[in-house]
This record gives structure tokens, sequence and C-alpha cells, in this order.
């Protein structure tokens, strides 16, 4: 079946503009997380969906940072009035019901270049 | 303290020996434990989990937890170029069902 799909591939934009990064789930899955990863620092968490609703937003590094869940799949990472220390791979995973233990699957990414 | 710390790096080892990776981690009640790896380039695919202490095999793959220690590894047998990739272990703490922490990862190169 299929996995999980971002969209763009990769993003290069101008400091100070606005910037929407997709996530499509695996077909089923409830649970939904955003990481980031850059040079230096690893993969960091971001915000955690179950369902529609994110019961853990606190990896979100600033105000400038949102993210919303509709219908239950697709999810939209939106930062605004971009900087160029956003520039990042942002990855998406997805697991069948958010339980301790199951495997979380990732997507190839986006890769976020604010210049 | 990170809550996720790997064993810095970069490993490089001939074909067909053993690689060994290493993870501690500082949350005592922590419950999930993985191994990733990720091809440069490529996003991180699950290669191994384990939930109570001991050994988990899987092919050439040996996880080993111990809970006590706050340590658990990857033990790759008869290494392939092709597992050349970095490592990275993730956990799940006992307080934050569902959010991974990752450690910064471990650099493997297997060579020919």
């Amino acid at each position: 079946g299929a996995g999980v799909s971002q969209s763009p591939s990769n993003k290069v934009t101008e400091k100070g503009k606005d910037v929407e990064l997709r996530c499509d789930p695996i077909s089923g899955h409830t649970a939904l997380y955003w990481y980031r990863q850059s040079l230096g620092q690893g993969l960091e968490f971001l915000i955690y969906f179950q369902g529609n609703s994110a019961p853990d937003k606190s990896g979100l590094p600033s105000d400038r940072f949102s993210a919303e869940r509709t219908g239950g799949s697709v999810s939209t990472l939106t930062i605004q009035r971009t900087q160029q220390e956003d520039s990042a791979v942002y990855l998406c995973a997805s697991s069948s019901q958010g339980r301790s233990g199951e495997t979380q699957y990732f997507g190839p990414g986006t890769r976020l270049l604010v210049l | 303290q990170k809550e996720v710390e790997q064993n810095s790096g970069p490993l490089s080892v001939p074909e067909g020996a053993i690689a060994s990776l290493n993870c501690t981690y500082s949350d005592r009640v922590s419950q999930s434990f993985f191994w990733y790896r990720q091809y440069s380039g490529k996003s991180p695919e699950l290669i191994m989990s384990i939930y109570s202490n001991g050994d988990k095999e899987d092919g050439r793959f040996t996880a080993q937890l111990n809970k006590a220690s706050q340590y658990v590894s990857l033990l790759i047998r008869d290494s392939q170029p092709s597992d050349s990739a970095t490592y990275l272990c993730a956990v799940i703490r006992g307080s934050t069902l569902g959010r991974l922490y990752f450690g910064r990862g471990t650099q493997l190169t297997v060579w020919p």
C-alpha cells in the first residue's frame, strides 16, 4: 500500500515569506507526527496529532509555527515569516493508533531552504 | 543531559565484521525502544523495536535492552557495505505517549 507522502519535496523561499508543508499519512492511521531534522541538531519532535486534535504541540519552536489536520487525514505545517534557522528537512510520520510501541512510518521529507 | 545519547562515531568496520551501536537514555520509565536506519538523503526506516529486557534477534540484527542500566544496543553481524548508513536510536518516554526522542545518530561505514 501507499506510504506516507509529503509535498513539496523541496522548497526554497526567501526570508520573511510564509510556507506550507503537506503530509498525507498512511490510510487509516490516526496518529500523525511532525519532526524536523537539521544539521547538528538531529531529529527533533514538533507536534503530534491524534485524529484532528493535537494533544502534544510542545515541540513547536515558536509561534511562527502552526499545524492543522483535517478529516483525520492530511496535515499541513505552516511556517510564517520564515527565518534562515528554519532551514531543515521536515519529516512527517504516521502510526496506526498512536499507542506506545507502535511503529512510526516516515515520509520522504520536505527539504526547506530559507535564503 | 539529553534524553537519548548515542556513541558518537563515526564507526568503521570491515565487511563481515560485527558492528556494535550503543545508546543510553535518561528517563527510567521509558517503555519502547527503536533503531532506525537512515541512508544519506533519505528518511529513517525502522529496523528493530524492543520493549522488554534481553535480546531480540531479526536476521543479522540483534537489539539488546537493559532497563536497569538504561542502555540499548544494536549488533549487526556479518556487516555488509549496504549497511553503511546512520543509525538512530529512538525512545518513547513513559510520560509522553507516541512522541519519539531521538539520539543524534551513529554513522556506520562498512568497507569491502
